[in-house]
């Protein structure tokens, strides 16, 4: 079945720079991918998606790359401010029809 | 208003009951999913269902079951062979599988 690594586990950065959370897949089936957002003590949330036929996409300050030969896709944060803290995850799911598989998320601190 | 929810929000139980989490959802998704949240596991799958009568083991379905009787609920039993079932279970649901999941609140359970 899928796998989906996820780095770094924990991330901290200053209010301002720029944040990059990896992930790995292993299916090269896989065609959906996208990241959530979970808030101290709330449901994740999705921020992005991309699915396998765009390289990247962007909202605002977030933004998701994706390199299908090298089956990993990106999560870039620009600007970062106290509010981004939470934890972020990735996943992947197959075209096929199979739930998604989520990486092991990344705890993002953000110091003002 | 619409969305999922999850039932109850805290619940704990006995070592070597049986236990079931409710699921319910009103925005019209075919399919719904169990996961497990464990401190830096991520979200693990239980089990999901595409559709109404049909539903598919994750990647950690042992000790738990599942029933799709109708298409806005999906509960989900922890039985007395979980060998570990003290964690926090997220219920999502989507308009159809490699599609934007929506999560409901959670329900952290709790075995003593």
């Amino acid at each position: 079945g899928e796998n989906v690594e996820q780095h770094p586990s924990t991330l901290s950065v200053q209010e301002g720079d720029s944040a990059v959370i990896k992930c790995t897949y292993s299916d090269s089936a896989s065609n959906y991918f996208p990241w959530y957002k979970q808030e101290l003590g709330k449901r994740p949330q999705l921020i992005i998606d991309i699915r396998s036929n765009v390289g990247e996409k962007k909202d605002q300050r977030i933004a998701v790359t994706l390199n299908k030969t090298a089956k990993h896709f990106s999560l870039h944060i620009t600007e970062t401010q106290p509010e981004d803290s939470a934890v972020y995850f990735c996943a992947s799911a197959y075209q096929a029809g199979t739930a998604l598989i989520f990486g092991k998320g990344t705890t993002l601190s953000v110091s003002s | 208003d619409g969305g999922i929810t999850q039932s109850p929000k805290y619940l704990f139980r006995k070592e070597g009951q049986n236990v079931t989490l409710s699921c319910e959802q009103n925005l019209n998704h075919d399919a719904m999913y169990w996961y497990r949240q464990d401190p830096g596991q991520g979200l693990r799958l239980i089990y999901y269902s595409q559709i109404v009568n049909d539903f598919q083991k994750g990647d950690i379905a042992e000790g738990y079951s599942v029933s799709r009787e109708k298409k806005e609920s999906f509960p989900l039993t922890v039985t007395s062979a979980q060998k570990n079932p003290t964690a926090f279970y997220l219920c999502a649901s989507s308009v159809e599988v490699n599609t934007e999941a929506f999560f409901g609140q959670g329900t952290r359970l709790t075995v003593v």
